[in-house]
């Protein structure tokens, strides 16, 4: 089945820096990659997705690239704020349609 | 419109006894979801659902039953809850199953 691996588990940027997160995936017939935003004590929401067909989308200060060869995405802030502190799941949609979460990063943004 | 709504919040129960969760939706989503959520876990998908009267198992479906009777609501049973279920709930509902899920407030669960 699909795996999928997030890295890193925590993340310390300063205000105003840019922070990367990454993951990998094992199935290669997945074809859409959401990311979640989870602050704490709250429901996780979705911040961007990207399917297959494109490289990379852009919103805002948020970015999602992804290199279908190498089964990798990676979620991309810039210009990080206090507010951007939270965890951030990276997903990917596997063969059989369920999606797959993986482990989180807990990024914090410091003063 | 309350989008993905959770019954109860919270919930403390005694091993051995059963339960079961509620999830509803106003959305007209034909997808379902059940998660846990534990720390350094990320979210396990329980069970799903892919439309009225449907369910599949996800990858922890053990200990857990779910029905889909009305395509509004997704129910999550547990039959003799054990300690290790100990943990946070989550709901979602989608269009399809690639499109965004979103997500109750969470049940916390405790047991005894």
């Amino acid at each position: 089945g699909e795996n999928v691996e997030q890295h890193p588990s925590t993340l310390s940027v300063q205000e105003g820096d840019s922070a990367v997160i990454k993951c990998t995936y094992s199935d290669s017939a997945s074809n859409y990659f959401p990311w979640y935003k989870q602050e704490l004590g709250k429901r996780p929401q979705l911040i961007i997705d990207i399917r297959s067909n494109v490289g990379e989308k852009k919103d805002q200060r948020i970015a999602v690239t992804l290199n279908k060869t190498a089964k990798h995405f990676s979620l991309h802030i810039t210009e990080t704020q206090p507010e951007d502190s939270a965890v951030y799941f990276c997903a990917a949609q596997n063969r059989d349609d369920k999606i797959i979460f993986g482990k989180g990063t807990r990024l914090h943004i410091l003063p | 419109n309350a989008g993905v709504t959770q019954t109860p919040k919270f919930r403390v129960l005694k091993t051995g006894q059963s339960m079961t969760l509620l999830c509803a939706q106003d959305m007209n989503h034909e997808y379902m979801y059940w998660y846990r959520q534990d720390p350094g876990m990320g979210l396990r998908l329980i069970h799903y659902s892919v439309g009225e009267g449907t369910t599949a198992k996800g990858e922890v479906p053990d200990g857990y039953n779910v029905s889909r009777l009305k395509k509004q609501n997704f129910l999550l049973g547990l039959e003799s809850a054990a300690p290790s279920q100990t943990s946070v709930y989550f709901c979602a509902s989608s269009y399809t199953f690639n499109q965004p899920q979103h997500f109750g407030d969470g049940t916390r669960l405790s047991i005894l």
